[in-house]
């Protein structure tokens, strides 16, 4: 079965500074992954996809992340964060064992605290 | 920006009471899903439904529960008898036709539930 795992419960980070929210997987065929972000008492907002093609992708807020297949890993990355960024991240894959529902497996979720 | 839209954001309902959580899908997106999360912890995959069935559902979605189209336009999820544990946040996605179920999952805002 298809599953995401996010390492870290909290991130802490100066503003300014860069960022990381880890994020590994485990998929049988071609993973497909997704991050999204969840602001207090909001629902989940899309920031970004790896399909296929460039191992690098951008996405929303300056957002990027890298996607690994030999360390299975996607990382959320941005090169200097803000305060407004504090939020909580959830990495998910599509659970491709399922047809084409097109289901979305998450992690447990990362909350980052960015610190001014 | 199109989205989805959710009512109501909360309501509080007595044990063993029906409530029925609505959606309103963004327009041209043909999968729909609800989700939920309990506070604190991952979101968790509830049931998707297109072409007016559910294609897919998981173990937490028992007869309790039951998803609706009732007009084309809403989507609406049931709880026939609430239970204390069905107090969570229920999100409401949607996405639009994609090759291979590739395209992101649109979330509304959430319908906050407590039972008491």
């Amino acid at each position: 079965a298809q599953s995401v795992a996010q390492p870290e419960d909290q991130v802490n980070v100066a503003e300014g500074n860069p960022l990381t929210v880890k994020c590994t997987y485990s998929v049988s065929g071609n993973p497909y992954l997704f991050w999204y972000v969840q602001y207090p008492n909001r629902g989940l907002q899309f920031l970004l996809k790896y399909i296929t093609g460039d191992n690098l992708v951008k996405g929303s807020y300056g957002f990027e992340a890298e996607f690994n297949k030999s360390q299975t890993s996607f990382h959320l990355k941005k090169p200097s964060a803000l305060v407004s960024d504090s939020a909580l991240y959830f990495c998910a894959v599509r659970d491709g064992g399922s047809g084409n529902t097109g289901k979305l497996i998450f992690g447990q979720g990362t909350t980052l605290q960015v610190k001014p | 920006e199109p989205e989805v839209t959710q009512t109501p954001s909360h309501q509080v309902t007595q044990m063993g009471q029906e409530v029925i959580l609505r959606c309103v899908p963004i327009s041209n997106h043909l999968y729909f899903y609800w989700y939920r999360q309990i506070l604190g912890q991952k979101v968790e995959f509830l049931v998707s439904f297109y072409n007016n069935e559910i294609s897919e559902k998981s173990e937490i979605f028992d007869d309790q529960f039951s998803v609706e189209r009732p007009d084309g336009s809403n989507f609406t999820l049931k709880i026939r008898s609430t239970k204390l544990e069905d107090s969570a946040m229920y999100f409401c996605a949607s996405r639009r036709q994609g090759s291979s179920g590739t395209g992101e999952l649109f979330f509304g805002e959430g319908s906050r539930l407590t039972v008491l």
